[in-house]
């Protein structure tokens, strides 16, 4: 079946940095991406979305880029703050699929004072 | 608050026991849906429901059954529990099955262990 993976399961980045999560998906067909934040203890969270006649999408720090190409697409947090530490979900939807969202297996972030 | 309540949170139980965990909504959404999360394999869903009434299998249903009588409950079900279902369980909704908005919303979780 197809899949949505992540390129690193980690990443650590200093407390004002810009971080980059980053996804890749295999179904040419979705239409809607979404990113989620999971924190330790807690279910996910949305954070963003972007639909695939978008390719960027601002939201308060963050900023999602979708590459249809090369079905790729990137969580961008500006100035990482230590409350931005947790697990990043990516999110694929096609319209024409009923099970609604595939999730991706997350990338941990960490953020270093 | 709007918000999507599961329990138990936590819940340790032997096999072949079985067991219901509950998930209740409050923002009248039609969509539910189970996901079970476990280490490297992210969210799998396990069944869905687009409305009452209506439910259907998701990518792991083996195992699992789920009941959509009321709008805002939406029970997952082991009947007969294994080691194999020890997992993290997340239940959420949205409001429209159709492809205007699919925001979901989650809840807090229900770790499982079946000894």
């Amino acid at each position: 079946g197809e899949s949505v993976g992540l390129h690193l399961p980690t990443l650590s980045v200093q407390e004002g940095d810009n971080s980059i999560i980053n996804c890749a998906y295999s179904n040419s067909a979705s239409d809607y991406f979404i990113w989620y934040k999971q924190e330790s203890g807690k279910g996910p969270q949305f954070i963003i979305d972007i639909r695939s006649n978008m390719d960027k999408r601002q939201g308060q720090r963050v900023t999602v880029l979708l590459n249809k190409t090369v079905k790729h697409l990137s969580l961008q947090i500006a100035a990482t703050q230590p409350g931005d530490s947790a697990v990043y979900f990516c999110a694929e939807n096609y319209s024409g699929s009923a099970r609604q969202l595939t999730f991706g297996s997350g990338t941990q972030l960490t953020v270093l004072p | 608050e709007a918000q999507v309540t599961q329990n138990p949170r936590y819940l340790i139980t032997v096999t072949g026991k079985k067991l219901t965990v509950t998930c209740s909504q409050n923002m009248n959404h039609e969509y539910m849906s189970w996901y079970r999360q476990d280490p490297g394999l992210g969210l799998r869903q396990i069944y869905y429901s687009m409305n009452v009434e209506v439910t259907d299998k998701g990518d792991v249903p083996e195992g699992y059954k789920v009941s959509r009588k009321e709008k805002r409950n939406f029970p997952l079900i082991l009947e007969s529990p294994s080691p194999n279902q020890t997992s993290l369980y997340f239940c959420a909704s949205r409001p429209h099955p159709g492809p205007a908005n699919y925001g979901y919303t989650f809840g807090s979780g229900t770790r499982l262990t079946v000894v």
